[in-house]
């Protein structure tokens, strides 16, 4: 079944423990994005690739670190977490960026 | 720079037809795409207009007009499984093709 996996779901953590969101998809997309979602903002961009060793600044980059090694996973990196970080994750793919996305379930973090 | 407006909320009954509209100021038009979320859960791909008129699928059609910077959503025959918030998001072809999102329309639907 083509999808994009998350790991966690959930998760509750204190702040300034590093910490690393997982990204996953199985459809050979080019494009891969991190984006977080909160009440009354809407989606906005974290960070986003277009290939494999390529990554890019979203809206909202800062606080927040990527990788792209192999195609297949994006992971999400949060060195220092802190509160202002509590949000829903989403990861996303897509062909090659110019067609529709195919976003991951989310993950909920709380930073305390 | 890029603005997307959509309404906040709306209600309409089951069966009937409602129409969400979005607008848009961004420099580089590429492209405008509809998703689908329901509450807690990941946006779904709708739609995608890169041309004027109207794409139809099933109950659902998307119109964009380039030049008033303006599409719509327009579903019929609703059912409840069609409360959700709708997402408008434009590609923007002076900020590197980036997808930017608007704040979603939730949609409320009354037996």
């Amino acid at each position: 079944e083509a999808q994009v996996t998350q790991n966690p779901r959930y998760l509750i953590t204190v702040t300034g423990k590093k910490l690393t969101v997982t990204c996953s998809q199985n459809m050979n997309h080019e494009y891969m994005s991190w984006y977080r979602q909160d009440p009354g903002l809407g989606l906005r961009q974290i960070y986003y690739s277009m290939n494999v060793e390529v990554t890019d600044k979203g809206d909202v980059p800062e606080g927040y670190k990527v990788s792209r090694k192999e195609k297949r996973n994006f992971p999400l990196i949060l060195e220092s977490p802190s509160p202002n970080q509590t949000s829903l994750y989403f990861c996303a793919s897509s062909l090659d960026g110019h067609y529709e996305q195919y976003f991951g379930p989310g993950t909920r973090l709380t930073v305390t | 720079g890029q603005n997307i407006d959509q309404p906040t909320e709306m209600t309409a009954t089951e069966g009937a037809i409602v129409q969400i509209n979005c607008t848009y100021q961004t420099s580089g038009f590429n492209g405008l795409f509809w998703y689908q979320q329901h509450a807690g859960e990941a946006p779904t791909f709708l739609s995608y207009n890169v041309l004027d008129g109207l794409e139809e699928k099933g109950r659902f059609s998307s119109f964009l007009s380039r030049s008033k910077g303006y599409s719509y959503l327009l579903l019929k025959e609703l059912q409840m499984k069609d409360s959700a918030s709708y997402l408008c998001a434009v590609r923007d072809r002076d900020r590197d093709d980036k997808i930017i999102f608007g704040k979603g329309t939730r949609l409320h639907i009354l037996p």
